[in-house]
């Protein structure tokens, strides 16, 4: 049971270099999270899913778009990076939205 | 702008002793208050959580306690140890998403 995985951990792009992030869980959660984690700004979410083929915006949305094709896969993408979306982003899954959110460890984002 | 106000924002206590770390909120639909723990280099981790029908909820040496009128809730941690040193986030639930506090880095010292 590897849990909440992301991939990858660390990446470095360049301004308007675009990327995707891919995070997937084997628990069989309904509900799926992207936060970003700045310094100081603790975790603010960016987009979340609460059933495969479903997302909706969270606290700051704008510059990322997100996919869920697959139940087990939330996918977030950067179409054109900006040094503003250096960060570190988490992703979680829960079975709803009162259980726990189990987090992956992380991909530390560096855009230059 | 931020929903749930957390203080303070670092932490300093000796072993042995109580740490005690306070949020704040406005919103009254919020129906859910958890705790995260966060190790260096890892994601947050639930540590313990709440409903507002409930005054208090106590696991092992961490408690929090829940004052619905005055829209405050805090985590308070027994007997510290090193091993506890982290960066502890607050959070309230309103329909589908956590909003959390900006954290607080405890160092428990030997």
């Amino acid at each position: 049971n590897a849990g909440v995985t992301q991939t990858p951990k660390f990446r470095v792009l360049k301004t308007g270099q675009s990327m995707t992030l891919l995070c997937a869980q084997d628990m069989n959660h309904e509900y799926m999270y992207w936060y970003r984690q700045d310094p100081g700004m603790g975790l603010r979410l960016i987009h979340y899913s609460v059933g495969e083929g479903t997302t909706a915006k969270g606290e700051v949305p704008d510059g990322y778009n997100v996919s869920r094709l697959k139940k087990q896969n939330f996918l977030l993408g950067l179409e054109s990076a900006a040094p503003s979306q250096t960060s570190v982003y988490f992703c979680a899954s829960s079975y709803n939205s009162i259980y726990e959110q189990y987090f992956g460890p992380g991909t530390r984002l560096t855009v230059t | 702008q931020q929903q749930v106000k957390q203080s303070p924002q670092s932490l300093i206590v000796q072993k042995g002793g109580i740490s005690i770390i306070n949020c704040a909120y406005e919103n009254t639909a919020f129906d859910y208050f958890p705790w995260y723990q966060q190790f260096p280099g890892k994601g947050p981790a639930l540590l313990i959580a709440i409903r507002p029908d409930v005054s208090e909820k106590k696991e092992g040496r961490f408690t929090i306690s829940f004052n619905k009128s005055a829209k405050q809730f805090s985590l308070h941690i027994m007997d510290s140890q090193p091993g506890d040193s982290a960066t502890y986030f607050c959070a309230a639930l309103s329909g589908y998403a956590l909003n959390f506090g900006k954290g607080t880095s405890l160092l428990v010292t030997p």
